[in-house]
C-alpha cells in the first residue's frame, strides 16, 4: 500500500529566508508525486508534480521540488519566503498500477511566515 | 466558470435535514472525487466515480448518498448526519489515461456545520 509521510506538522519561517519542506513516501513501483497548498477554508491548488525525466522540478509561486528515489523523498523547497506563502502543504502520491485513480496524502505542514 | 465549483460555500443544517453538495467541473475531465477534510485528520478519500461510475466506496456510511449524472457534475445528498460529520467536503476531478494517474484539481469546498 502506498503511503505518505510528512515529518514535519507546523513549520516557522521568517520572510525572506529559504524553505525546506519534507515528505518521504512508500510505493512498490515509480510513483507520481504532487505538492499541494491549502489556504484557510479553501481548496488544494497543485504547486508542482513529478511523474518521470528531470528528478528537480519547477512549479507554480518559486516553488521547486527534488525526486530522490534512494531516500524515498521528494521535498519541497523555496529559495525566499513571501509572507502570502503561509498556509498548508500537502505532499500527495500516485500510481500507475489497478489503483491509478487514487492518491493518498500526508497530513500536511502548516507553514507560518514571520514579518 | 473556470476549473471545479462547488456550491454551496457554506452550509449549517441540523441531524434531522436533508440536504445536497453540489460540484461541477469545466475541465473536461472523466474522474471525479469526493474528500472529507477534518481537523487534524487527513484528506480522507470518501468516494470516486469514473466516466459516472461509481469506482470507489471508502467505507462511508450510508447517510452520505453520492450521485454522479454526467462527467462534469458531482452530488452528495446528505440526510440524518451526525455533529462529527462537521467538516470541509472537497470535490475534486482528474484525466484518468492508460499511462495511470494524473493530477488533481480541487474545488473551493463546502464548509458543513452540523448542529
Amino acid at each position: 500500500a502506498q503511503s505518505v509521510t510528512q515529518p514535519d506538522i507546523h513549520i516557522t519561517v521568517s520572510e525572506g529566508a529559504s524553505l525546506e519542506l519534507r515528505c518521504n513516501y512508500s510505493y512498490g513501483a515509480t510513483p507520481y508525486l504532487f505538492w499541494y497548498v491549502q489556504s484557510p477554508g479553501q481548496g488544494l491548488q497543485l504547486l508542482l508534480k513529478y511523474f518521470s525525466g528531470d528528478t528537480l522540478v519547477q512549479g507554480i509561486k518559486g516553488f521547486e521540488a527534488e525526486f530522490k528515489r534512494s531516500q524515498s523523498s521528494f521535498n519541497l523547497r523555496k529559495p525566499s519566503v513571501h509572507w502570502s506563502d503561509a498556509a498548508e502543504y500537502f505532499c500527495a502520491v500516485g500510481g500507475s498500477g489497478g489503483s491509478n485513480y487514487k492518491l493518498t496524502f500526508g497530513k500536511g505542514t502548516l507553514l507560518t511566515v514571520n514579518p | 466558470e473556470t476549473g471545479v465549483t462547488q456550491t454551496p460555500r457554506h452550509l449549517v443544517m441540523g441531524m434531522t435535514n436533508k440536504k445536497s453538495l453540489k460540484c461541477e467541473q469545466h475541465l473536461g475531465h472523466n474522474a471525479m472525487y469526493w474528500y472529507k477534510q477534518s481537523a487534524k485528520k487527513p484528506l480522507e478519500l470518501m468516494f470516486v466515480y469514473n466516466f459516472k461510475e461509481q469506482t470507489e466506496n471508502n467505507s462511508v456510511p450510508s447517510r452520505f448518498s453520492p450521485e454522479c449524472p454526467n462527467s462534469s457534475h458531482l452530488f452528495l445528498h446528505l440526510h440524518t448526519l451526525q455533529p462529527e460529520d462537521s467538516a470541509l467536503y472537497l470535490c475534486a476531478s482528474s484525466q484518468i489515461g492508460l499511462a495511470g494517474q494524473y493530477e488533481q484539481y480541487f474545488g473551493p469546498g463546502t464548509r458543513l456545520t452540523v448542529t
